[in-house]
């Protein structure tokens, strides 16, 4: 079983419309998780972190659910600039000070005007 | 905000060449940095933790002898792909943290690396 496991998409919505991301992790003892955000060829960037008890960002919000190893992004009203690829990041404490984080393959978006 | 800048964005070489990318923290220190290789399509994989002042820590599966690290400094990390081959071509992304957890973790921009 993969470690960080996203929806394999690509997923093709209209302008305005609501879409949501599902990510598995394995390790039960995972520590933190994160949404980042891909443009094609560039470097990843932090979206937003995921609380268990849920947090939302204006237009996105994120939702954890540690018994079932679960974590969701929803996108609201979704803008042509949205189009990217939504990667699930886990974070695990490896040892003193150090942390590793996992990323899942990355769920592409695109919308369309 | 933090800025970790990386380079060369891009490079082309010949089959058999080395290859070196650096990593540099701009306005903080870096006591790890982390480097990653993403191949189209897939996830970035964490090849390797930089460790400033010691050895690398490397992956499983990641040749050591091939993917040189060196941290010889607080604010540079380079990578040294040697005898660089076709099937190593791909997108080398390298990041620093500038405190502790995921939200102060920083990304350079990325090197693509061609070999022909």
């Amino acid at each position: 079983r993969k470690e960080v496991e996203q929806d394999p998409g690509p997923f093709n919505v209209p302008e305005g419309a609501t879409v949501a991301f599902n990510c598995t992790y394995s390790n039960s003892a995972s520590q933190s998780f994160f949404w980042y955000r891909q443009d094609c060829r560039k470097e990843p960037k932090l979206l937003m972190s995921v609380y268990s008890s849920g947090n939302e960002d204006g237009r996105f919000t994120a939702q954890l659910n540690r018994a079932s190893q679960y974590i969701s992004l929803l996108i609201r009203d979704s803008k042509l600039s949205d189009s990217a690829t939504y990667l699930c990041v886990v974070n695990e404490w490896s040892g003193g000070s150090n942390y590793k984080l996992t990323f899942g393959k990355g769920t592409l978006l695109t919308v369309n005007p | 905000g933090a800025v970790v800048s990386q380079h060369p964005s891009r490079v082309i070489c010949k089959s058999g060449t080395s290859v070196k990318i650096e990593c540099r923290s701009l306005d903080f220190q870096a006591t790890t940095m982390f480097w990653y290789r993403q191949f189209p399509k897939q996830s970035l994989m964490l090849m390797a933790t930089s460790n400033e002042g010691s050895k690398a820590t490397y992956e499983q599966g990641v040749e050591k002898d091939k993917f040189l690290i060196n941290h010889a400094s607080l604010t540079l990390s380079t990578l040294t792909v040697t005898s660089a081959h076709p099937e190593d071509s791909s997108f080398y992304i390298c990041s620093a943290r500038d405190g502790q957890g995921a939200s102060t973790l920083h990304f350079g921009n990325g090197t693509r690396l061609t070999v022909t």
